[in-house]
């Protein structure tokens, strides 16, 4: 089965240093990977996909992610944080399995950015 | 582009009682898709449907929950009777396009949370 993992609960970064977010799959075949934030008492909004290509993919609000066939990971980075950035981010992968669209959620990543 | 909207926003209950939720996608996307996300656990799919038939169902209980997508357009969700472990958000979510396009993004809507007395 399709799964992802987020080992961090939680991530605390200061404002204007760099990020991570880690998340690494486990896929049959080749990987359909997404990531998303979640605000308090918001639904889920999109940042970004791969798909295929190039392993650095850039998506919404500064955010890019590195694809790691090696390594099986798909970790989110920003260069520098802002305290807005402060929210709950879910990887998830596309399971192709069932032919259908369902996506897999990780557990989510909690990400603090102090001031 | 207008969102995913969905409703109420928040919905208190006592256990046995009946609750049912709202969604209207994206306009012209055809997939639909329901989640139910527990507190502190990432969501988790419960039904999906292409214009107005289910294409999965396969993690919804179905002795107490049901979905219809009448027009392929909206959606509502049914919990009957609720059960203390159905307190979550409910999240709706669409897609433009059919089960076979692997590049599909889905946008989710606000979210119904749930609360179960």
């Amino acid at each position: 089965a399709q799964s992802v993992a987020q080992p961090e609960d939680q991530v605390n970064v200061a404002e204007g240093n760099p990020l991570t977010v880690k998340c690494t799959y486990s896929v049959s075949g080749n990987p359909y990977l997404f990531w998303y934030v979640q605000y308090p008492n918001r639904g889920l909004q999109f940042l970004l996909k791969y798909i295929t290509g190039d392993n650095l993919v850039k998506g919404s609000y500064g955010f890019e992610a590195e694809f790691n066939k090696s390594q099986t990971s798909f970790h989110l980075k920003k260069p520098s944080a802002l305290v807005s950035d402060s929210a709950l981010y879910f990887c998830a992968v596309r399971d192709l399995n069932t032919g259908f669209q369902k996506l897999v959620f990780g557990t989510g990543t909690r990400l603090l950015v102090s001031p | 582009e207008a969102g995913v909207a969905q409703s109420p926003r928040y919905k208190i209950i006592e256990k046995r009682q009946s609750v049912a939720f709202w969604c209207n996608p994206i306009s012209g996307h055809a997939t639909l898709y329901w989640y139910q996300q527990i507190l502190g656990q990432g969501p988790k799919l419960l039904i999906q449907f292409q214009n107005n038939g289910v294409v999965d169902d396969s993690q919804l209980p179905k002795d107490r929950f049901s979905a219809e997508r009448l027009k392929g357009v909206d959606s509502t969700l049914k919990i009957q009777p609720a059960k203390l472990e159905d307190s979550a958000v409910y999240l709706c979510a669409s897609s433009s396009g059919t089960s076979g396009s692997r590049i599909d993004t889905q946008y989710f809507g606000p979210g119904t949370r749930l609360t179960v007395l």
